[in-house]
């Protein structure tokens, strides 16, 4: 069974420094892989997806996740946090074969101080 | 803005009640799919729907039912509500194929007093 492992429950950083967010995930299949973001009250943003090819994928916001096949990890990563990054991060793993549901993590919460 | 659509914003109703969540997906997507979220469980797959069918189900109690009309859009009901039905409905969208990114509306945020 598919299932997807956030292990911090919350983070705190400081505006300017340097951001990652874990994921470990457990398919049996190859994986797509994806994260998404929840500002309060809003709804879920794709930040980046991995499908296939280069395990280094690029997303918006200057947001990075690379896919470490044995790991089975896909970790978030920013250079740079802003303050506009606080919000509730999700780490998915997208089950095939014609059914595209995805499964979540229980998220992160990201708070950054000044 | 993602491009989907969902109505109410806000729900608040009383235990035993039904409601009536709807979704309008992106022009185009003909995959529509549910998810709750809620803090005990958090976010949860209930059902997807293909232009129209019934394509997986997830942990969709047997009180909430889906369909999704000709015109591609979809409604979930939910009935004989109880407290711990209070949570965050999203709606998502995607295309037809095997890689298609889902994009999520704003959720319907449902209170059961």
């Amino acid at each position: 069974a598919q299932s997807v492992t956030q292990p911090d429950i919350h983070i705190t950083v400081s505006e300017g420094a340097s951001l990652e967010l874990r994921c470990n995930y457990s398919y049996g299949a190859t994986p797509y892989l994806f994260w998404y973001v929840q500002s309060p009250g809003q709804g879920l943003q794709l930040l980046l997806k991995y499908f296939s090819g280069d395990t280094l994928v690029q997303g918006i916001k200057g947001f990075e996740a690379e896919f470490k096949r044995s790991q089975s990890s896909f970790n978030l990563r920013k250079p740079s946090v802003h303050w506009s990054d606080a919000a509730e991060y999700f780490c998915a793993v997208g089950v095939l074969a014609g059914a595209n549901n995805l499964f979540f993590g229980t998220g992160t919460r990201l708070t950054v101080i000044p | 803005d993602s491009g989907v659509t969902q109505t109410p914003k806000h729900l608040i109703t009383a235990t035993g009640q039904r409601v009536t969540l709807r979704c309008s997906p992106r022009s185009g997507d003909l995959s529509v799919y549910w998810y709750q979220q809620s803090l005990d469980q958090g976010l949860q797959f209930l059902i997807q729907y293909y232009n129209g069918e019934e394509r997986a189900k997830g942990n969709i109690l047997e009180r909430f039912s889906a369909q999704q009309f000709p015109d591609l859009h979809s409604e979930l009901n939910l009935s004989s509500l109880e407290l711990g039905d209070s949570a965050l409905y999203f709606c998502a969208s995607s295309g037809s194929g095997s890689q298609e990114t889902q994009y999520f509306g704003p959720g319907t945020r449902l209170l059961v007093l």
